[in-house]
């Protein structure tokens, strides 16, 4: 089945630096790829996502891009606010999948003022 | 729209009895999937009901089943509870159709203890 390996577990950056977060997964077939912010004690909450047909979408300080050739994709947040300490959780799904979403193991991301 | 609704919030059980847990989605959407968090496995897919209907179903033991009513709501069982099984579990709201790019959005989950 589908694997979806996330790296790094953790990351601590200073307020106002880039952060980025990797993931890779398995199935070719996959095409959409979400991702989700969990702050501590609350529900996963979708940030942004990116479907198999774009190779990079933004909002605002968030973005996601996506090789599909390498089969990985990433997160990138610039100018980091302590609002952005979080896990944050990469996931994939496949058509014909339902909306079965198999999630990487998530990173913690702190932001140190 | 209100958001995604899961009851009880807190659940604390001991090993052998069972559970039932609820889950009412986003007002029109028609899929429920339920994943267990935990600290060690972090985020599985339990299972997803669609139209009343199981469509996925992950690789959980046949303890854990789950149904969908008429009304989008869901309801997951779990039977013969073991020490493992305590978890946040989470249900997640979709619109569901088939072939489409389906945004899912979390309940608050929740909170399983087994002693």
């Amino acid at each position: 089945g589908e694997n979806v390996e996330q790296h790094p577990s953790t990351l601590s950056v200073q307020e106002g630096d880039s952060a980025v977060i990797k993931c890779t997964y398995s199935d070719s077939a996959s095409n959409y790829f979400p991702w989700y912010k969990q702050e501590l004690g609350k529900r996963p909450q979708l940030i942004i996502d990116i479907r198999s047909n774009v190779g990079e979408k933004k909002d605002q300080r968030i973005a996601v891009t996506l090789n599909k050739t390498a089969k990985h994709f990433s997160l990138h947040i610039t100018e980091t606010q302590p609002e952005d300490s979080a896990v944050y959780f990469c996931a994939a799904s496949k058509p014909g999948g339902g909306n079965k979403l198999t999630f990487g193991t998530g990173t913690q991301l702190k932001v140190e003022l | 729209k209100a958001g995604v609704t899961q009851t009880p919030r807190y659940l604390i059980k001991t090993r052998g009895q069972q559970v039932t847990l609820s889950c009412s989605p986003i007002s029109g959407h028609r899929s429920v999937s339920w994943y267990q968090q935990t600290p060690g496995q972090g985020l599985q897919f339990l299972f997803e009901y669609f139209s009343e209907t199981q469509r996925n179903k992950g690789n959980f033991p046949g303890r854990f089943s789950g149904r969908q009513f008429s009304n989008s709501r869901s309801e997951m069982n779990v039977s013969t509870l073991e020490l493992g099984d305590s978890a946040l579990y989470l249900c997640a709201s979709g619109i569901g159709t088939s072939g489409a790019y389906n945004e899912q959005f979390f309940g608050p989950g929740t909170r399983l203890t087994v002693l």
